[in-house]
């Protein structure tokens, strides 16, 4: 099984809905993070948990909030979807030695209409 | 503030026709350089983390090496199996945030 899951793996929605992705980690790290994707450009940070009680804004907050609802589980939301959060999203993990290894999960591709 | 640049954006060779991707960073003291691939659809799988200048490692056919303001990563007689996205990233000791550079696309023709 997988170390790092994400829900869902694809997702379609309209402009203005509220949705959440959803992200599960086997590897026991404390560290979590949001990350998206977009062509062109490197991976940018959006959240960032370095324990369930730590939530951090990472570059590209706006619009999007978090939950850390155990060590294990790490969820991103969308309050208001606009198109131009068409992207790719990727959680991370990772434990706490310098410099961090982060471990990835598949993915989650949303599209924005 | 740091930045990593990776360089081609995109590269095609033929099965066997050995090169190499590169990979200019700036930070204010590096904790570590990291390679990472990604196929397409899946996340980012960790390669290599390099630590200071003239580090180098290897795995199979890739070779990672580090000066004070660049990476390499050396592919020698690639197979069409390595093609892939292959993404740099550095971590400063200004912080503990990871800087992705936006990744060489690889594309390995049989």
């Amino acid at each position: 099984d997988a170390d790092v899951t994400q829900t869902p793996r694809n997702r379609i929605t309209k402009t203005g809905k509220r949705i959440m992705l959803e992200c599960s980690q086997t590897k026991g790290h404390d560290r979590m993070y949001w990350y998206r994707q977009d062509p062109g450009l490197g991976l940018r940070l959006i959240y960032y948990s370095f324990d369930v009680k730590d939530i951090n804004k990472g570059e590209i907050s706006d619009g999007y909030s978090v939950s850390r609802q155990a060590q294990a589980k790490f969820s991103l939301s969308l309050e208001s979807a606009i198109p131009n959060q068409t992207a790719l999203y990727f959680c991370a993990t990772s434990d706490r030695t310098y410099p961090e290894t982060q471990y990835f999960g598949p993915g989650t591709r949303l599209l924005v209409l | 503030e740091d930045q990593v640049t990776q360089s081609p954006e995109a590269l095609r060779l033929q099965e066997g026709e050995s090169s190499s991707l590169n990979c200019s960073y700036t930070v204010s003291g590096l904790r570590g350089l990291f390679w990472y691939r990604q196929d397409p659809g899946k996340g980012p799988e960790f390669l290599f983390t390099l630590y200071s200048a003239g580090e180098e490692k290897e795995k199979e056919r890739l070779k990672a090496t580090l000066t004070k303001k660049e990476s390499f990563l050396h592919i020698t007689a690639p197979k069409p199996e390595d093609s892939a996205t292959y993404l740099c990233a550095v971590q400063g000791t200004g912080g503990f945030k990871t800087i992705f550079g936006a990744g060489t696309r690889l594309f390995v023709k049989a």
